[in-house]
């Protein structure tokens, strides 16, 4: 199956700093990659939708300017957490569809577990 | 909008079936889908119907009916590495985003 790289697994920051976190699909294009968040014992929730050369799309409630995303390629999409809290303290993970097969299933990353002290 | 309900825990026994509820309200409707997840892993795949009626895949089986929107996933013999939590999701039509349910954690007692 397609498979899906994210990077870091882990990070822990400081309050106020940036944290960087990749997402690529290593052996198929990906134009959309969508980024979740999990808090504990919880689901995923819809972040937002990452278009490969366009802007990102958000779900309501999540600040565009704190989560940065950017998708510049057909396999790397990155989210930056700005000026992180620690309410921000939570498990990210990406997906993405290979588009190129019709409607099948998401495939995701390993997930990047973030520490904000 | 969309609703996805299915029950938040269940308890089941090794070697025995149990039979997962999903409910949906969705627009866009484009298929569902099942992920298992164990804790602090990422989910992963176990079925996708977006035709009405039974697909079965080893252990796990997956319905749907569309008319009724409704979904279960169906595991058999039952294993102690079962013990996750069991996602249903669905694939909304306008622009494939994925949204989940909140997911039924499944606990396999020996």
């Amino acid at each position: 199956g397609a498979v899906v790289s994210q990077h870091p697994s882990r990070v822990i920051c400081k309050s106020g700093t940036s944290v960087k976190i990749e997402c690529r699909s290593l052996d198929f294009q990906a134009t959309t990659m969508f980024w979740y968040r999990q808090f504990p014992k919880q689901s995923l929730m819809l972040m937002a939708t990452s278009n490969e050369g366009s802007k990102a799309t958000y779900e309501q409630g999540v600040e565009k300017d704190k989560f940065l995303i950017n998708h510049a390629s057909l396999t790397l999409s990155t989210l930056t957490v700005t000026s992180a809290h620690p309410e921000d303290s939570s498990f990210y993970i990406c997906s993405a569809r290979d588009g190129g097969r019709g409607p099948t299933e998401a495939f995701f990353g390993q997930g990047t577990r973030l520490t904000v002290v | 909008g969309q609703n996805i309900d299915q029950p938040t825990e269940m308890t089941a026994t090794e070697g025995a079936i149990v039979q997962i509820n999903c409910t949906y309200q969705t627009s866009g409707f484009n298929g569902l889908f099942w992920y298992q997840q164990h804790a602090g892993e990422a989910p992963t795949f176990l079925s996708y119907n977006v035709l009405d009626g039974l697909e079965e895949k080893g252990r796990f089986s997956s319905f749907l009916s569309r008319s009724k929107g409704y979904s279960y996933l169906l595991l058999k013999e039952l294993q102690m590495k079962d013990s996750a939590s069991y996602l249903c999701a669905d694939l909304l039509n306008r622009d494939d985003k994925i949204i989940f349910g909140k997911g039924t954690r499944l606990h396999i007692l020996p």
